[in-house]
């Protein structure tokens, strides 16, 4: 298996442009995340899906943010806009059942 | 509210220098505590799950217990090439099939040679 598959890995954008982020999970796994990471807050979740539908977004900063995900095998997470506090490193995960998550290697976002 | 304190922040170690991460935790309802390893620009990598206190896990170097409160990490005789972060999580027990997991800071690991 080739494991969480997380694209773009890094991305450098200016302020009050959209950003998509994009992430495969692991086939068979029915839950994912969206964490956030910061060396301040260390992983922060944003929000949840389990079965496609969001459990808990009650992570999500703020209106910018925004997560869909419209089958098993593919979910994005939008900032719009975006602001430079938004740079972070963004991680998707994936799980099944009530099992450990595993993890994407990440998007390093700046956000200038 | 939950919360997962892990200490200390940052350890360094000698090589062959045996210790022990600690990862304290408030949680109504432990469902599940895992250990994940982080290298620099990688996602957290999954080590161990302890579910009950008194329970054990062992994976090479790695040993992880776990009480009531907190569990520990403890790393024999370690080599340069454990060097990382250490994330400690748990995952509260919910009757309505949401389990939450909450993540610690995290213990940055330094094994010189």
């Amino acid at each position: 298996d080739a494991g969480v598959i997380q694209s773009p890995r890094h991305e450098v954008t200016e302020m009050g442009q959209e950003v998509t982020l994009r992430c495969k999970p692991i086939s068979g796994h029915n839950s994912l995340f969206w964490y956030r990471q910061t060396m301040m807050r260390g992983l922060e979740l944003l929000i949840y899906f389990n079965n496609n539908v969001p459990i808990d977004d009650s992570g999500m900063p703020e209106d910018r943010f925004s997560a869909k995900m419209p089958n098993a095998s593919f979910s994005t997470l939008k900032i719009q806009p975006s602001e430079p506090r938004d740079s972070a490193v963004y991680f998707c995960a994936s799980r099944r059942g009530g099992n450990e998550q595993f993890f994407g290697p990440g998007t390093r976002l700046t956000v200038l | 509210e939950d919360q997962v304190t892990q200490s200390p922040e940052a350890l360094r170690l000698q090589e062959g220098e045996s210790s022990s991460l600690n990862c304290s935790y408030t949680v109504s309802g432990l469902r599940g505590l895992f250990w994940y390893r982080q290298d620099p620009g990688k996602g957290p990598e999954f080590l161990f799950t302890l579910y009950s206190a008194g329970e054990e896990k062992e994976k090479e170097r790695l040993k992880a217990t776990l009480t009531k409160k907190e569990s520990f990490l403890h790393i024999t005789a370690p080599k340069p090439e454990d060097s990382a972060t250490y994330l400690c999580a748990v995952q509260k027990r919910n009757s309505g099939g949401y389990q939450k997991v909450t993540f610690g800071i995290g213990t940055k690991l330094q094994v010189i040679p």
